[in-house]
């Protein structure tokens, strides 16, 4: 495996489910990010990691759990989630902080029923 | 207003067209451009990375930022229809939280 790869690719949960998103970067790098996508919106940043520590919470409802275990993986749990949090769901590492470009996995289309 | 502007599109141009596009953005701090592209149903991968004013040339790619208008461009010279995907425009204050803002995006159509 290369670069940063996400899994599942799609889901389709219920509003009373739990899962979870798995991200794994092949990078080398130290920070690691989740992202939102919705359609005709910026991307929007909900979580920053760096070096495991969780660095920002973009005022991401709490029905929205991020879990970094360590510098290569980071994982989303979800649990009852509302229809508009049916997005992509992009995870994205670099190497630093800073000023450095961030490498995007291929996301996670969910949708919430 | 938002941080970053950016016109969504579509853009349709036939094959071997110069394309265009554009992003405006609001917070002078910003020190670092970046340039996106999306295929569909993939996550945006990397283009173009530039720092302050001036221009950047990567093939038939041309990025130029103008800091005292606050407007950045990426050029494509000889579009391909391989070129059909969306530009996210993405600016970068050089803070330590790697916090990058993103325009919506432009969705180009290269034709045949």
């Amino acid at each position: 495996e290369t670069g940063v790869t996400q899994t599942p690719r799609h889901l389709v949960m219920g509003m009373t489910n739990k899962k979870s998103l798995k991200c794994e970067q092949h990078l080398g790098h130290n920070a690691m990010y989740w992202y939102k996508q919705s359609a005709k919106k910026p991307l929007e940043l909900m979580f920053v990691y760096s070096l495991e520590e969780r660095v920002e919470n973009n005022s991401v409802p709490s029905r929205f759990s991020p879990e970094c275990p360590n510098s290569s993986h980071l994982f989303l749990h979800l649990h009852t989630l509302q229809p508009e949090d049916s997005a992509l769901y992009l995870c994205a590492s670099s190497q630093d902080q800073g000023p450095t470009a961030q490498f995007f996995g291929p996301g996670t289309r969910l949708t919430v029923l | 207003q938002k941080e970053v502007e950016q016109d969504p599109g579509p853009l349709s141009v036939p094959e071997g067209a110069i394309v265009s596009l554009n992003c405006t953005y609001s917070n002078s701090a910003f020190q670092y451009f970046m340039w996106y592209r999306q295929y569909s149903r993939k996550g945006p991968e990397l283009l173009m990375y530039t720092y302050s004013s001036g221009n950047k040339e990567d093939g038939r790619f041309t990025a130029q930022v103008d800091k005292s208008s606050k407007y950045i461009s990426l050029f494509i010279r000889d579009s391909q229809p391989s070129d059909s995907a969306t530009y996210l425009c993405a600016c970068d204050r050089g803070s330590t939280l790697g916090r990058l803002y993103f325009g919506r995006g432009t969705q180009l159509t290269v034709w045949p």
